[in-house]
Order: C-alpha cells, then structure tokens, then sequence
C-alpha cells in the first residue's frame, strides 16, 4: 500500500492558470508538508499542517494555498501559474514534527 | 546563518567499491540530523535519523556518523551496488523552531 500518494504525477498547463495537487496519507500522522525541488535538485519547505493548524509557512507567494480537510489530506493549490513555478512538488508527513518524514513520489509541474 | 553544505556534489564509483559522502551544518541549535536517498523521479527515503548524544548509526550498508562538536556527518556506503546510484541528501533539524534545513545532494552513480 502506498503510504503517501500524490495526484497528479505529471501536471502541464499555460501560464495564469489555477491548479491544485491533491496528498493523501494512510500512515495515521498528524503532521504534512509540501515542499519543491526546483532544477538544482534543492528541496525547500513551502508549508507543514499539524492537526488542521498551520505551523511552518515559508515565504513563498500567496499564489500558493494548502488546503486541509482532514489530517490523511494536505492539497495544494496555485492560482496564476508562473513559468518559474515549474518544478517537482512533494507532498510528506511525520508523527509529530521532529519524527522521520515520508515523501510521496513527487508532482513534476511543467508551466508553459 | 545556518546552512547544511554537502561534498562532493556528485560522485562516480565502482560496483563493489565504499564510498563516503559529507555534510557539514551551521544550524543552531541542533535537534538532529537525517541522510535521505533519493531515486531519480522518487520521493526521499529516510536512511538514518542521529541525535546530538549519537555517534554513530547503521542502517544495512549505510552507516551515519555525527560530530556534534564540529558539526560534521559522513554516510558511508560499504561494498556499493548499482542500486545505490541515487541523490543522498543530509537534513538538519533546528530545536523549538521546528526548522528543517537541507543540504543540495551528493549525486552518486554507482557502475559496473
């Protein structure tokens, strides 16, 4: 069973457009995160969910919204698509917010 | 201002052969400090997670060392395997903040 799962793999759309990749996770954690990794392979925190309540939020734009309608759920919504918001998105979760994280597979977002 | 440094960025070994990756940290103060591995167009994987008061921990072939003095880990990939040929990237955790901070990966290409 896949313990973090990410939809969709692959997302290409035009510029301006508003998208959301959706995370789910079956482990039972209570924490989330989004992250990108942009060309240079570097990861980078965008937000972390822990029980509905926001706690990390990195200064990324506001175009970027996470939405939770519950703690196996963590999506994230764009508005007005970018081309330098083309990158790899994962989606991971922990127990707590200094356990081990797993990552899903990751959601490569190509903005043409 | 904390950082996580890792070397080399990319290296090429021999099947069968260990190899050695760095990462050296600024963070301040420390929590504890995580090597992931990760496939091309996976997710990270958890390989080791150390606390201040650990040394040394070992996971298969893997083996993470910390000096919390010096602020210097190492992950040691004994007898390598092609599977091995992955990005291995090094987490450190900030304590109360809650802050990750990630290195930008060791690229290792094991061949035959």
């Amino acid at each position: 069973d896949t313990a973090v799962s990410q939809t969709p793999k692959y997302l290409v759309t035009q510029m301006g457009n508003d998208k959301s990749i959706k995370c789910e996770q079956n482990l039972g954690h209570d924490t989330m995160y989004w992250y990108k990794q942009d060309s240079k392979k570097f990861l980078k925190i965008m937000f972390s969910y822990n029980n509905k309540e926001l706690i990390i939020n990195e200064t990324v734009p506001n175009r970027f919204s996470p939405k939770s309608p519950d703690k196996a759920h963590l999506n994230l919504h764009i508005n007005s698509l970018e081309l330098g918001d083309s990158a790899v998105y994962f989606c991971a979760s922990s127990q707590g917010g200094k356990n081990i994280q797993y990552f899903g597979a990751g959601t490569r977002l190509s903005v043409l | 201002k904390n950082q996580v440094e890792q070397s080399p960025q990319s290296l090429i070994i021999l099947e069968g052969k260990n190899c050695t990756l760095q990462c050296n940290y600024t963070v301040s103060p420390f929590s504890n400090l995580r090597w992931y591995k990760q496939d091309t167009g996976r997710g990270p994987v958890s390989l080791t997670i150390m606390t201040f008061s650990e040394n040394t921990k070992s996971n298969g072939r893997y083996t993470a060392t910390l000096d919390a003095d010096t602020k210097q880990s190492s992950l040691h990939i004994t007898a390598s395997q092609l599977s091995d040929s992955a990005s291995y990237i090094c987490v450190v955790r900030q304590t109360g903040a809650n802050n990750l901070f990630f290195g930008t990966g060791t690229r290792l290409t094991v061949i035959p």
